[in-house]
């Protein structure tokens, strides 16, 4: 597609309900980020894919969160057990290998745990 | 651990104005994007600089990247309200290639 692509682009859940967040990168880009953004904080890393490459899950924030990658395209965000704090904005982008072409975002999704 | 430092965290200005927002880091970066975030979208690229002392304009947009590529600023010429929205400045790390590192962002609001 044109652009990154997530859905959905609004999720109410709730506590301790499990969730899946899609996200759809760019054709072509081999690097695909998952970001969480608070309200009015700002960006912060959770997990990172480039090509075949074992994923960095280093911002990962518990156990609770999971992530894949099939076929180097769609990616899948799990959020298990959630907890009113998981409440955010998810942010996804796309990048071709390199950081200076910059990242693609998606609109994100706003998660919201009742 | 790199980390980045943006000020002012927020700014509310008159149209027409001038204004400069910063890009502090103690660590080296080998390159530097600024991206701008409106509500209830992702944030957008505007410019990647890439060597100390770069400067790069974008109509009434003016970025620098310091001789030392520690620091940048974004400095707009005459804000005008669609110019509204958060500023966030991400550093590409020296040891991980491909991921950079975000700072919080300065809020900047202009009011017609």
């Amino acid at each position: 597609g044109a652009g990154v692509s997530q859905s959905p682009s609004n999720k109410v859940t709730e506590k301790g309900k499990d969730v899946e967040l899609r996200c759809d990168p760019i054709s072509g880009h081999t690097a695909l980020y998952w970001y969480r953004q608070s309200l009015g904080q700002g960006l912060e890393f959770l997990i990172y894919f480039q090509g075949n490459s074992a994923p960095d899950k280093s911002g990962l924030p518990s156990d609770r969160f999971s992530a894949e990658r099939t076929g180097g395209s769609v990616s899948t965000l799990t959020i298990q057990r959630t907890q009113q704090e998981d409440s955010a904005v998810y942010l996804c982008a796309s990048s071709p290998r390199g950081q200076n072409y910059g990242y693609t975002f998606g609109s994100g999704t706003r998660l919201t745990v009742v | 651990t790199q980390l980045l430092e943006q000020s002012p965290q927020f700014l509310s200005i008159q149209e027409g104005e001038n204004l400069t927002v910063y890009c502090n880091s103690s660590s080296v970066f080998s390159s530097l994007q600024w991206y701008r975030q409106e509500p209830g979208e992702g944030p957008v690229l505007l410019v990647t600089v890439v060597t100390g002392g770069e400067v790069k304009k974008l109509k009434r947009l003016t970025f620098q990247f310091g001789d030392a590529r520690k620091d940048s600023s974004l400095h707009i010429t005459a804000a005008q309200p669609g110019d509204t929205g958060l500023y966030l400045c991400a550093g590409a790390s020296s040891t991980s290639y491909d991921k950079v590192i975000f700072g919080p962002g300065t809020s900047l609001s202009v009011i017609p």
